[in-house]
């Protein structure tokens, strides 16, 4: 059964970077043919693609926040790490990470609520 | 901004058939495959429909998927009080160099 399990620290201050991390049970990040990506979701609001990577090499990001973010994958533990750089208000999020075989996310985290404030 | 435009809210009475629509455009809808996915507020999102109109192990067939050129659709009959979510429409969008995912507005449905 593959599960995907967020974590990271819930509170980063503006301007600082969010680091957030992914481990995947059940599935192998390096070996499987599928991308895995990051999305997150504002409070009330609706989801929003962030990135994906495949291969643990070739990645992919949302045009609106290509300039802050980088993913990437730690295959001796199995892990998807998120980095979203020069954090403000407007970044505070529930942020999900997820398993994207073709054009559809089937596997989720349960997501990690980040609030950026000082 | 998203890209996939879907109606805000939808409603239905215990029994009854909604349908939820998601409009794109030719560099996404038109030529990729879309999924549909069903999130319970407070939880993660659940895959409902992947590759148009295919569901996963365990959705029941009362959800069905479809698209025509630059719009899908989302059916749900038998409409159980379990079925009040958000859902979202998504696929990828190839108008820039890189390709990128794109989510739906999201769509309310209500069981009345």
């Amino acid at each position: 059964q593959l599960q995907l399990q967020e974590s990271g620290p819930g509170l980063v201050k503006p301007s600082e970077t969010l680091s957030l991390t992914c481990t995947v049970s059940g599935d192998s990040i390096s070996s499987s043919n599928y991308y895995w990506g990051w999305i997150r979701q504002p409070p009330g609001k609706g989801l929003e693609w962030i990135g994906s990577i495949y291969y643990s090499e070739t990645t992919r990001y949302s045009p609106s926040l290509k300039s802050r973010v980088s993913i990437s994958v730690d295959t001796s533990k199995n892990q998807l790490s998120l980095k979203l750089s020069s954090v403000t208000a407007a970044d505070t999020a529930v942020y999900f990470c997820a398993r994207c075989p073709v054009g559809e996310f089937d596997y989720w985290g349960q997501g990690s609520l980040v609030t950026v404030s000082s | 901004q998203s890209v996939l435009t879907q109606p805000p809210s939808v409603s239905a009475a215990p029994g009854q058939k909604v349908t939820i629509s998601c409009s794109g455009s030719s560099s996404n809808i038109g030529n990729k495959y879309v999924s549909w996915y069903q999130q319970v507020p407070g939880t993660a999102p659940k895959l409902l429909i992947y590759d148009n109109d295919k569901r996963p192990s365990g959705i029941p067939d009362r959800f069905s998927g479809s698209k025509s050129g630059t719009s899908a659709t989302l059916g749900i009959t038998g409409l159980q009080t379990g079925d009040e979510a958000d859902y979202y429409c998504g696929t990828w969008d190839s108008s820039l160099s890189a390709g990128f995912y794109v989510f739906g507005t999201g769509t309310k449905v209500t069981v009345l």
